[in-house]
């Protein structure tokens, strides 16, 4: 069966210092994936998606990168965060059909 | 563009009560729509789907019917739990490719005993 791993589950940054979250998928091959942020109050917002290795596309521009090195991981980045990057982050997959399955979610508090 | 609208909450019941939560959406074509459930500190879990108007998903006793001529996707529980507090989340698929969700803000409901 496929199962979804992020972390670090919970993570605190002052601001101005690096990110990088990781997300990997297993028992599926070539899956689209996704990272979405959940802001305290509001919505999901797409971030990022890919369809395949090293292939990303941005939704919404921001301090925020993405990369997959390889076909089941999936990495959220930044050189330099600020308060505003605050919130639940969530890794999504789907192997092309409708529904998409979601990870744990880490949550990031930049003071 | 795509959009889904959904009740404001929280939403607060008791034990037993009738749940509806409104979704309401604006899309071109014929979207897939969605609920989904996040239980506290966790990611989201798909809790019903319809691909086509007209179609009723259900699932653990909840229960949306897609209604087109409404843009309507509202979920319903004919008695609800306390283990349903949880945020939902209505969410639509565009079925044009590349498969992107659009999701609603959230609705948060509490259920006390």
């Amino acid at each position: 069966s496929q199962t979804i791993h992020q972390w670090p589950a919970t993570l605190v940054q002052p601001v101005g210092s690096p990110l990088s979250l990781e997300c990997t998928v297993e028992g599926t091959s070539n899956p689209n994936l996704y990272w979405y942020r959940q802001a305290a109050g509001r919505g999901l917002q797409l971030l990022f998606y890919s369809v395949g290795i090293g292939q990303i596309s941005s939704e919404v521009p921001q301090n925020l990168s993405a990369s997959r090195p390889q076909d089941r991981q999936f990495i959220l980045s930044s050189k330099k965060l600020l308060l505003s990057d605050s919130g639940f982050y969530l890794c999504a997959w789907t192997s092309g059909g409708d529904e998409q399955f979601f990870g744990p979610g880490t949550r990031l508090t930049v003071l | 563009g795509n959009s889904v609208t959904q009740m404001e909450g929280p939403v607060t019941l008791s034990e037993e009560a009738f749940l509806t939560i409104n979704c309401t959406y604006t899309a071109t074509g014929y979207p897939s729509l969605f609920w989904y459930v996040q239980y506290p500190g966790e990611g989201l879990q798909l809790l019903l789907k319809a691909t086509k108007a007209d179609d009723k998903g259900s699932n653990k006793g909840f229960e949306a019917t897609y209604r087109k001529e409404t843009t309507s996707f509202h979920l319903e529980k004919g008695s609800v739990q306390v283990s349903d507090s949880a945020v939902y989340f209505c969410a639509l698929s565009a079925n044009t490719g590349f498969q992107k969700l659009v999701f609603g803000t959230g609705t948060r409901l509490l259920v006390s005993p």
